[in-house]
């Protein structure tokens, strides 16, 4: 059974740093893992899917890796921002029709 | 363009009073699922449809029902609500395709069982 791990679980940073969450998966055939971003009381916003054969995905200040034969992912959040403020989520899509497993996210604050 | 929608966004049920979840989407998408998130678990599979007229069983299927009304729409049945069942559930869709795409997320219904 696939198992997803975020750390670290929460992190507290000061405006202006960079930074990196990190995502690892216990089964590297995945057909392609995205990262949400989820506020308070929200929904799940998608940031970036990175298929499979993919090694990275950029938007804007993000930046997502994937090792898949190592089983991990990494977000790079560049010049934070308070905004920024909000629980990360990764999940891995495998094979199949079903859905994704989801890690339990990493809770970052940024301090104005 | 409202991407995928949830009703109703707050409910507060009884033990063993049923209730359905409805979910819609408007992205002409084939595939369909239902989470749950509950604090410290993550989110969690309950219920997927591939396509219209399938439907198949995820982590967490117990006690729930799904029906894939058509395209546009999947709903979730508690027929007989518990305490257990108290979380807050999202509808997701995406394109289906030999290399599945990005899920969009509905913004969820908030469930308490008392």
């Amino acid at each position: 059974k696939q198992e997803v791990t975020q750390i670290p679980a929460a992190l507290s940073v000061p405006e202006g740093e960079n930074l990196v969450l990190n995502c690892s998966f216990t089964d590297s055939a995945i057909y392609n893992l995205q990262w949400f971003r989820q506020d308070p009381g929200k929904g799940l916003t998608s940031l970036l899917l990175i298929q499979s054969s993919q090694r990275e995905q950029t938007s804007g200040r993000l930046n997502a890796s994937l090792d898949k034969s190592s089983g991990r992912s990494t977000l790079y959040i560049a010049a934070s921002q308070p905004g920024d403020s909000a629980t990360y989520l990764c999940a891995v899509k495998g094979g199949g029709a079903d859905g994704l497993t989801f890690g339990k996210g990493t809770h970052l604050i940024i301090q104005p | 363009n409202a991407g995928v929608t949830q009703t109703p966004k707050f409910q507060v049920l009884k033990t063993g009073q049923s209730m359905t979840l409805q979910c819609a989407q408007d992205m002409n998408h084939n595939s369909m699922y239902w989470y749950r998130q509950d604090p410290g678990m993550g989110l969690r599979l309950i219920y997927y449809s591939a396509s219209e007229g399938t439907t198949d069983k995820g982590e967490v299927p117990n006690g729930y029902n799904v029906s894939r009304l058509n395209k546009r729409e999947f709903s979730l049945r508690l027929e007989s609500a518990a305490p257990s069942q108290t979380s807050v559930y999202f509808c997701a869709s995406s394109e289906a395709g030999f290399s599945p795409r990005e899920q969009y997320f509905g913004p969820g219904t908030r469930l308490t069982v008392t």
